[in-house]
């Protein structure tokens, strides 16, 4: 089945940074690779996505690259701030079976950056 | 605000009661999808509907089970409650069985099991 694995947190930070947070994914097919970010007491929300091998989704400063022969999606960011401070999750989701639509996360890793 | 509405924001409930939580889709999505955020298991997506009709369940236990109405919002409902299934419950949305359809996230429903 499908899987995602996170590096182990917590990530402690000052601001302006580098920010590597690693990805790696298990997966049947070419599922899409998305990054969500939660912050405090809040739903998640979509970060930035890659559907296909090469595609490098990028948003407010992070990017990440879909590289298909690793099978990684790490996240970076080149300076980050406090107001990054949250949950990040990895997921990815296959486009189609029994399970299309459904995404599946990594554990998630706590980033918290001091100014 | 993703235009996910989910209700109530938090609920506090004994073991053996039965609660349901309540999730509206942004304006135009037809698939609804739940997920339990619980702190020994992460994110994990518990079922889907599109239009009314179940199209992929996950890791969802027999003593859950969910809907998806007319109007398109759906309900999800949890029976016998056990101390293990106090966690955060969201709801997600989309406009269609896409994969490229992004899904958007609620607040979230916190439910503790005393």
């Amino acid at each position: 089945g499908n899987s995602v694995t996170q590096m182990e947190g917590p990530v402690t930070l000052s601001e302006e940074a580098f920010l590597t947070i690693n990805c790696t994914y298990t997966a049947t097919g070419y599922p899409s690779l998305f990054w969500y970010v939660q912050y405090p007491g809040e739903g998640l929300q979509l970060l930035l996505k890659a559907t296909k091998a090469d595609d490098k989704g990028s948003n407010k400063g992070f990017e990440a690259t879909y590289r298909k022969e690793t099978t990684s999606f790490h996240l970076e960011k080149g300076s980050v701030q406090v107001s990054d401070s949250a949950v990040y999750f990895c997921a990815l989701r296959n486009a189609g079976g029994t399970s299309y639509g459904k995404l599946t996360f990594g554990q998630g890793t706590i980033l918290t950056v001091h100014p | 605000d993703s235009g996910v509405t989910q209700t109530p924001k938090h609920l506090i409930t004994a073991t053996g009661q039965r609660v349901t939580l309540r999730c509206s889709p942004r304006s135009g999505d037809l698939s609804v999808y739940w997920y339990q955020q619980s702190l020994d298991q992460g994110l994990q997506f518990l079922i889907q509907y599109y239009n009314g009709e179940e199209r992929a369940k996950g890791n969802i236990l027999e003593r859950f089970s969910a809907q998806q109405f007319p109007d398109l919002h759906s309900e999800l409902n949890l029976s016998s409650l056990e101390l293990g299934d106090s966690a955060l419950y969201f709801c997600a949305s989309s406009q269609g069985l896409a994969a490229i359809n992004e899904q958007f996230f609620g607040p979230g429903t916190r439910l503790t099991v005393l």
